[in-house]
């Protein structure tokens, strides 16, 4: 059981690629969701899903794009690169859209240069 | 004004001690609270989490609600090296038409031998 795991574990990327971060989980949970994470900002959402085929925008979704094919795999897209991206990202998931419970990944810290 | 607020530290106490971390808020829609433990360069695990206002204990952690006062704190009695990390204050309610939750900065918190 790896509960929720998320790769790359490091990327840079250079302003204006794109890139996909993979999130999967091994809990058969329902929800799952994507935040970020900076300094003095907090954890903040970014898209969530609250079931295969079922997406929707969190507080900060601008220049980022989800799918949900599966209920394993919750991949993040990043569509054109800016600086202002460079975060570290963490994909969580949860038996229940209240996310009482939310299980994170080790993260992926993304540098744009 | 930001809906939950916590003094992100860094707080120092000597091994043994008991630590009291707290946070505010100012959305009277959320309804359950949560705490989540951060070490360096990992993804937060959930420590507890709470509906109600009053104590809830679990073994050297007691979360704290109050809803009246909007306050929430969690008490970590006999702290080891080992507490060493940034805790995470969350809470959730349904606002906007959906289940949300919003996450504190954090208070980074050190236990010295």
């Amino acid at each position: 059981n790896a509960g929720v795991t998320q790769t790359p574990k490091f990327q840079v990327l250079k302003t204006g690629q794109s890139m996909t971060l993979q999130c999967a989980q091994d809990m058969n949970h329902e929800y799952m969701s994507w935040y970020r994470q900076d300094p003095g900002m907090g954890l903040r959402l970014i898209h969530y899903s609250v079931g295969a085929g079922i997406t929707d925008q969190g507080e900060v979704p601008n220049g980022y794009n989800v799918s949900r094919s599966t209920t394993e795999d919750f991949p993040l897209r990043l569509l054109s690169a800016a600086p202002s991206q460079t975060s570290v990202y963490f994909c969580a998931s949860g038996r229940d859209r209240r996310n009482t419970e939310a299980f994170f990944g080790q993260g992926t810290r993304l540098t744009v240069v | 004004q930001k809906e939950v607020e916590q003094d992100p530290g860094p707080l120092s106490v000597p091994e043994g001690a008991i630590v009291s971390l707290n946070c505010t808020y100012s959305n009277s829609a959320f309804q359950y609270f949560m705490w989540y433990r951060q070490y360096s360069r990992k993804g937060p695990e959930l420590l507890m989490y709470t509906y109600s206002s009053g104590n809830k204990e679990d073994g050297r952690f007691t979360a704290q609600v109050d809803k009246s006062s909007k306050y929430i704190s969690l008490f970590i009695r006999d702290s080891q090296p080992s507490d060493s990390a940034t805790y995470l204050c969350a809470m959730g309610g349904r606002t906007g038409g959906y289940q949300k939750v919003t996450f504190g900065i954090g208070t980074k918190l050190q236990v010295i031998p």
